[in-house]
């Protein structure tokens, strides 16, 4: 089975500074992962997803996430944090060649960026 | 704006009644994804169908139904509500039923409130 884990309810960081959200993930075979990000009373947008390639993934609104095969890893970074990022945020993956298309998310995180 | 409708947005109904969600996928997306968002139990998959057809199946309670029409949109029927069916449900879609690169975008959601 496939399975997501977003250590941290919640993630404090003040505006300016970096952020970094952690996501382990466990599944059999490459794993396909992704980021999304829900503001209140919003639904989910997509940031990002790593399929293969390079490590380093760029997203939407200067998101970033990193791939750690050997931690099994893919934590979400950004170098400057904005108060206007604040939200909640969810880590997937999809486990390869699954017969449908469906993922499965992290509990999420919340990133309050304080000013 | 994704490009995923579903309405309606809110909803206030009684235990023991039926209620029916609607979804408009993105234009050209042919799978549908349905995913329950409750506090104690995150992010659940119900249901996927594509291009008619149900290809995946996740947590859907029996009570549960749903279906994919001809034109593509794709209604939720939840019978028999109870209180603990009070969340908030999320229609997704994508352009394939597979396929590890594909991204799935999520409407804004229908808030269910059984009282």
């Amino acid at each position: 089975a496939q399975s997501v884990a977003q250590p941290e309810d919640q993630v404090n960081v003040a505006e300016g500074n970096p952020l970094t959200v952690k996501c382990t993930y466990s599944v059999s075979g490459n794993p396909y992962l992704f980021w999304y990000v829900q503001y209140p009373n919003r639904g989910l947008q997509f940031l990002l997803k790593y399929i293969t390639g390079d490590n380093l993934v760029k997203g939407s609104y200067g998101f970033e996430a990193e791939f750690n095969k050997s931690q099994t890893s893919f934590h979400l970074k950004k170098p400057s944090a904005l108060v206007s990022d604040s939200a909640l945020y969810f880590c997937a993956v999809r486990r390869p060649n699954n017969a449908g298309n469906m993922l499965t998310f992290g509990g999420g995180t919340r990133l309050m960026v304080k000013p | 704006d994704s490009g995923v409708t579903q309405t309606p947005k809110h909803l206030i109904t009684a235990t023991g009644q039926r209620v029916t969600l609607r979804c408009s996928p993105r234009s050209g997306d042919l799978s549908v994804y349905w995913y329950q968002q409750s506090l104690d139990q995150g992010l659940q998959f119900l249901i996927q169908y594509y291009n008619g057809e149900e290809r995946a199946k996740g947590n859907i309670l029996e009570r549960f139904s749903a279906q994919q029409f001809p034109d593509l949109h794709s209604e939720l029927n939840l019978s028999s509500l109870e209180l603990g069916d009070s969340a908030l449900y999320f229609c997704a879609s994508s352009v394939a039923g597979q396929g590890a690169g594909n991204t799935i975008y999520f409407g804004e959601g229908s808030w269910l409130t059984v009282v």
